[in-house]
């Protein structure tokens, strides 16, 4: 079966420069959502979409910026970027935008920032 | 603020006895709470949710248990084995925005010695 895939797997910047985070969500599924992971940390909302549309925002630093495009693929814009940024940064979908149901996660992007 | 605890950062069993694991929360009344089973560098796998009008799910070797009086749910694996071995997140919906996102606690991570 499909599964929720994020690129790149890995990402190395530098401090102050720009990222971007892909995601293609499982065909189907119209609600994404972002988290990020610090090591030993547990994942942390930043920010979620429905239908194109930001549906609910987490700690999301104002750095960052995310869309949903047409095809339902979202992408995470990262800006002067911070060595407290480097992390996981997990993408996950659902078929409705209802909560209750389990999100699908994806298999992650590592950012490491010099 | 809402905040969600689990009891140990790790667990160390042997295989075929029944690992317990406990998430705590304050500050708030899920209507569902979660439980995802998480591999190092690896996305969070959904393994069971139960609503607050439920007192017990099960799902194979698994049961989570929800007392909404206690604030407490308890999520065990029966009969386990080393391929249990991993972190496992306990995630509570809070509806901050238009629609519920999850908060994670920052998981146990569960050794399971042959």
């Amino acid at each position: 079966a499909a599964g929720v895939i994020q690129s790149p797997r890995h990402l190395i910047k530098e401090k102050r420069e720009t990222a971007t985070l892909k995601c293609y969500p499982i065909p189907r599924h119209d609600t994404v959502y972002w988290y990020q992971q610090g090591p030993g940390q547990d994942p942390q909302f930043l920010i979620s979409f429905y239908e194109k549309m930001q549906s609910d925002k987490g700690s999301i630093p104002d750095r960052f910026s995310a869309q949903q495009f047409s095809d339902y693929h979202s992408e995470l814009n990262m800006s002067s970027l911070e060595l407290g940024d480097s992390a996981l940064y997990f993408c996950a979908s659902s078929p409705t935008r209802a909560t209750y149901n389990e999100q699908f996660f994806g298999p992650g992007t590592r950012l490491t920032v010099l | 603020s809402q905040k969600i605890e689990q009891n140990s950062e790790a667990l160390n069993i042997q295989e075929g006895k029944t690992a317990t694991l406990t998430c705590n929360y304050t500050n708030y009344s899920p209507a569902y709470l979660q439980w995802y089973r998480q591999d190092p560098g690896r996305g969070p796998v959904f393994l069971l949710l139960i609503r607050e009008n439920e007192k017990e799910k099960r799902k194979e070797r698994l049961k989570v248990t929800f007392d909404t009086t206690l604030k407490q749910s308890l999520f065990h694996i029966t009969a386990s084995q080393p391929a249990d071995s991993a972190t496992y997140l306990c995630a509570l919906v809070y509806y901050g925005g238009s629609q519920g996102n999850l908060i994670f606690g920052k998981g146990t991570k569960l050794s399971v010695k042959p």
